[in-house]
């Protein structure tokens, strides 16, 4: 068990460029979610996977934002237009299905827009 | 209105003592769970332990209690023998429903450990 992955850990970016971050989630989970995390708050759910499938998508998330999980495994958040409010630490959590399953977390991938 | 309510930004507790984290939720499911993360500084997010609402007996894992008082919709987290190693920010989460798929984070209480 190698634990959920996240690539880069930092970015740092101009105002109106297009980033993407990557998650490798715990191989055995079927479940994967996105998260933003800015200081002194709590993860804000943005998106889930349930193997393949997008399944739910946080009502906050702006068309700019995209994610996929092509065969089900691997993930990819992308950021479209970054503006300065994107700044934050964007997570990364895998978990197998079933509701006593807590989510394993990434380190995450920390946004800088200048 | 919230979901999650952690009502105390920052603690502190002498070393080797017990403290309590504060957490309130708001659902009208019957059927959810409660969850505690332990957020060291270096960012990582770390599963501690896990209510469900229909588990009579309060949650233990090792030091970690948890005291799930469901008429009040309060789950507080119980540290016991506190370790300088737990200085960390704590985040209790709830996720609603038999097949929820969103986790709604509390802002968060920040734990200092003194020795």
């Amino acid at each position: 068990d190698t634990g959920v992955s996240q690539d880069p850990r930092h970015k740092i970016t101009k105002r109106g460029q297009n980033v993407t971050f990557r998650c490798d989630p715990i191989s055995e989970h079927n479940r994967l979610y996105w998260y933003r995390q800015t200081l002194g708050q709590g993860p804000e759910f943005l998106t889930y996977f349930q193997n393949e499938a997008q399944l739910e998508k946080s009502r906050l998330l702006s068309d700019r934002f995209s994610a996929e999980r092509p065969k089900g495994s691997f993930s990819t958040l992308e950021i479209q237009r970054t503006e300065q409010g994107d700044s934050a630490m964007y997570l990364c959590a895998s978990s197998f299905r079933g509701e006593a399953q807590p989510q394993h977390f990434g380190d995450g991938t920390r946004l800088s827009i200048l | 209105a919230q979901k999650i309510t952690q009502t105390q930004p920052g603690m502190f507790v002498q070393e080797k003592e017990a403290v309590t984290l504060d957490c309130t939720y708001d659902t009208s499911d019957q059927s959810y769970g409660l969850f505690w993360y332990k957020q060291p500084s270096s960012g990582e997010m770390i599963f501690l332990i896990y209510q469900g609402s229909y588990d009579e007996q309060n949650a233990t894992e090792g030091r970690y209690s948890l005291n799930f008082q469901k008429a009040r919709k309060s789950a507080n987290l119980v540290i016991s023998a506190s370790q300088l190693g737990d200085s960390a920010m704590y985040f209790c989460a709830m996720r609603e429903g038999n097949t929820g798929n969103q986790f709604y984070f509390g802002t968060g209480t920040s734990l200092t450990v003194i020795p």
